[in-house]
C-alpha cells in the first residue's frame, strides 16, 4: 500500500505563510489533491492535480509537487484558514488520504 | 451544480443492518462517480469505494471490499451505503463525494455527512 505522511500540526501568524507538506514515495509522479476541513463540516477541495485551484478558492492557496513531497502553501494566512488539511492521491486502484495536518492561525 | 444531500444521523446496535443514502440534485448526477468516505471520531479520511449511478459500475477499496455494499437507484438519483451486520468500529461520519472519473479521481463536491453510531 502507498503511505502518505503529513505533520500533525502547523502554526502560522496572521498574514504570514503556512506550508503543509505531504510526503510519499516518488509522489511527484502522482496527482495530489488537498482538502480543507473546518470543525464539524465536510471537507472542501482547495487544490487538485497538484496546483489547480477550484473556482471560489482564494488565490492565497497554492500547491506544488516535486520529488517525494507535495506542498500546500497558504499565503497571507487568515483566521478563517484554521482547519484540518488532508492530501490525497490515487495509487493503483485505491484512493489514499494523508493523516491530516491541523493548521492553527495565532 | 450538483448538490449531494445525505440522510440523517443513525443509531444502531451491533449486529444490526443499516442503509444510508446520498441524493444528488442538479444536472448529470448519474454521469458522475459518487464515492463514500469514512471519518472515525477524531481521525482522518478513508475511502470506501464509489459507484457510477448511470450503470451501477462499482469499485471498492480493498480495505472495505466485503464489509459494505454500495448501490444506486438512478431513477431517484440516489446512492446508498449499506451494512448487513454493524460493529462498534463502524461508528463514524460517512460522507458521499463526487468525482468526474474513477481513475485518479478528485472529489469536488461533498455531502454534509451522515453520523452513524453503533453501540449496545
Amino acid at each position: 500500500s502507498y503511505d502518505l505522511t503529513q505533520p500533525l500540526s502547523v502554526s502560522v501568524a496572521p498574514g504570514q505563510t503556512a506550508t503543509i507538506t505531504c510526503g510519499g514515495d516518488n509522489i511527484e509522479t502522482k496527482n495530489v489533491q488537498w482538502y480543507q476541513q473546518m470543525p464539524g463540516q465536510a471537507p472542501v477541495m482547495v487544490i487538485y492535480r497538484d496546483a489547480i485551484r477550484p473556482s471560489g478558492i482564494p488565490e492565497r492557496f497554492s500547491g506544488s509537487n516535486s520529488g517525494n513531497t507535495a506542498t500546500l502553501t497558504i499565503s497571507r494566512a487568515q483566521a478563517e484558514d484554521e482547519a484540518d488539511y488532508f492530501c490525497q492521491v490515487w495509487d493503483t486502484t485505491t484512493v489514499v488520504f494523508g493523516p491530516g495536518t491541523h493548521v492553527t492561525v495565532l | 451544480e450538483v448538490q449531494l444531500v445525505q440522510s440523517g444521523a443513525e443509531v444502531r446496535k451491533p449486529g444490526e443492518s443499516l442503509k444510508i443514502s446520498c441524493q444528488g440534485s442538479g444536472d448529470s448526477f448519474t454521469r458522475f462517480w459518487i464515492g463514500w468516505v469514512r471519518q472515525m471520531p477524531g481521525k482522518g479520511l478513508e475511502w470506501l469505494g464509489f459507484i457510477f449511478p448511470e450503470n451501477s459500475d462499482t469499485r471498492y477499496s480493498p480495505s472495505f471490499q466485503g464489509q459494505v455494499t454500495i448501490s444506486a437507484d438512478r431513477s431517484i438519483t440516489t446512492v446508498y451505503l449499506q451494512w448487513t451486520r454493524l460493529q462498534a468500529s463502524d461508528t463514524a461520519i460517512y460522507y458521499c463525494a463526487r468525482s468526474h472519473i474513477p481513475v485518479d479521481p478528485h472529489f469536488d463536491s461533498w455531502g454534509h455527512g451522515t453520523p452513524v453510531t453503533v453501540s449496545s
